[in-house]
Order: structure tokens, then sequence, then C-alpha cells
């Protein structure tokens, strides 16, 4: 059974900073894997989706890659700003959805 | 686009009630999921459908809980009777290709 954990469970920056999530996954025959950013009482927002056959993808300020092989992505921010104050999630899919737990981003002005 | 649409978004009902809870997906979407997050088991996935057939109900707790997708634009999950664990947010998603998938804003359920 795939289990996803994401390290650290919280975090606190000051604004500007560039900074990384981390997730990892026991199964590495996945189809993709999928961040998203959840804002308190909110639904979840995708942020970046990248497939098995991928390294990374880009959006914005926003960077994730992929290792298959060890298990692992990263979300990287870059230039944080206290607007990226959100939990976020990262979720693998081998026909079947797995979340992790979230990391919960603060960024202090 | 106004994305994935779910009602409610707030539920109190007590327990035993029978609970109705409603998604629309994105037009053109062919896949819709259901989850429920608690604080204790975060996200899970309960059940998904493909052309509107149910494809993996293996995440549905209980017998107490149905889903249905009569047509491509409306899902329902069903909780009968409600106990105070439902206590939850649903959130449905859709999905263009079965993968990336879109959510919806949750349904807060408060089952007293």
């Amino acid at each position: 059974k795939q289990e996803v954990t994401q390290i650290p469970a919280a975090l606190s920056v000051p604004e500007g900073e560039n900074l990384v999530l981390n997730c990892s996954f026991t199964d590495s025959a996945i189809y993709n894997l999928q961040w998203f950013r959840q804002d308190p009482g909110k639904g979840l927002t995708s942020l970046l989706l990248i497939q098995s056959s991928q390294r990374e993808q880009t959006s914005g300020r926003l960077n994730a890659s992929l290792d298959k092989s060890s298990g692992r992505s990263t979300l990287y921010i870059a230039a944080s700003q206290p607007g990226d104050s959100a939990t976020y999630l990262c979720a693998v899919d081998n026909n079947d959805m797995r979340f992790g737990a979230g990391t919960r981003l603060t960024v202090k002005p | 686009d106004a994305g994935v649409i779910q009602s409610p978004r707030h539920e109190v009902t007590e327990m035993g009630q029978e609970v109705t809870l409603r998604c629309k997906p994105i037009s053109g979407h062919n896949s819709l999921f259901w989850y429920r997050q608690t604080m204790m088991r975060g996200l899970e996935l309960l059940i998904y459908f493909n052309n509107n057939v149910p494809i993996d109900d293996s995440g549905m707790p209980e017998d107490r809980f149905s889903a249905k997708m009569p047509n491509a634009s409306f899902s329902t999950l069903k909780i009968q009777p409600s106990e105070p664990r439902d206590s939850a947010v649903y959130f449905c998603a859709s999905s263009p290709t079965g993968r990336e998938q879109y959510f919806g804003p949750g349904t807060r359920l408060t089952v007293t």
C-alpha cells in the first residue's frame, strides 16, 4: 500500500526566503505526482502535476521535481510571500490517489 | 468555467438522519472523485467514477455510504444513517483524463 510522507509538518519563514517542501512515497510505480495548495476552510487548488516520465515542472515561483527511483518529490518556492501561507499537499497516483498529511507553511511579513 | 460545484457548503444534522451531498463536475470531465478529509486521517479517497460508472469504491467506509452518478453533470454522496464520526469535510473532484484533478470547495458536515 502506497504511503506518502511530507516533511516538515509545519514551516515558518520570513518573507523573501526560498524554501523547499518535501514529499516521499513508498511505491515508485506511479502515474504522476501532484502538488496542491489548501487555504483554511477552502478546497484544494492544483499547483503542479508531474507525469511519471518527467523530472520537474515549473509555474511562476514554484518548481516541483520528481525522482521516482528514490520515491521523492520537492516543491521549491522562490522569494516567498505572505500570500503563500497555506497547507501544501502532495498526492501520488498509482491507480489510487494517496495524499500526504501536508506541510503548513507560514510566511511572515 | 465555474469549476467543480458542491452543495451544500455546510451541513449540520442529527445522528440518524440521512445526508445527501451534491457535486457538479467541470463540463467535459469524464472522471469524478469523492474524498473525505478529517484531522485524524487526512484526505482519503472514497470512490471514483469514470464515464458515470463507479470504478473503485473500496474507500467507502461502510454500507451507510453510497454514491451515484446518474449523468455526466451530477453526482451524489449519501450517508444513511449518519453518525457523529462521519463529521468531516467532503470534497468532490473532477478530471478530464482521470489523472489531474480539480477540486470543489468541499462540504463541511457536522453530525451531532
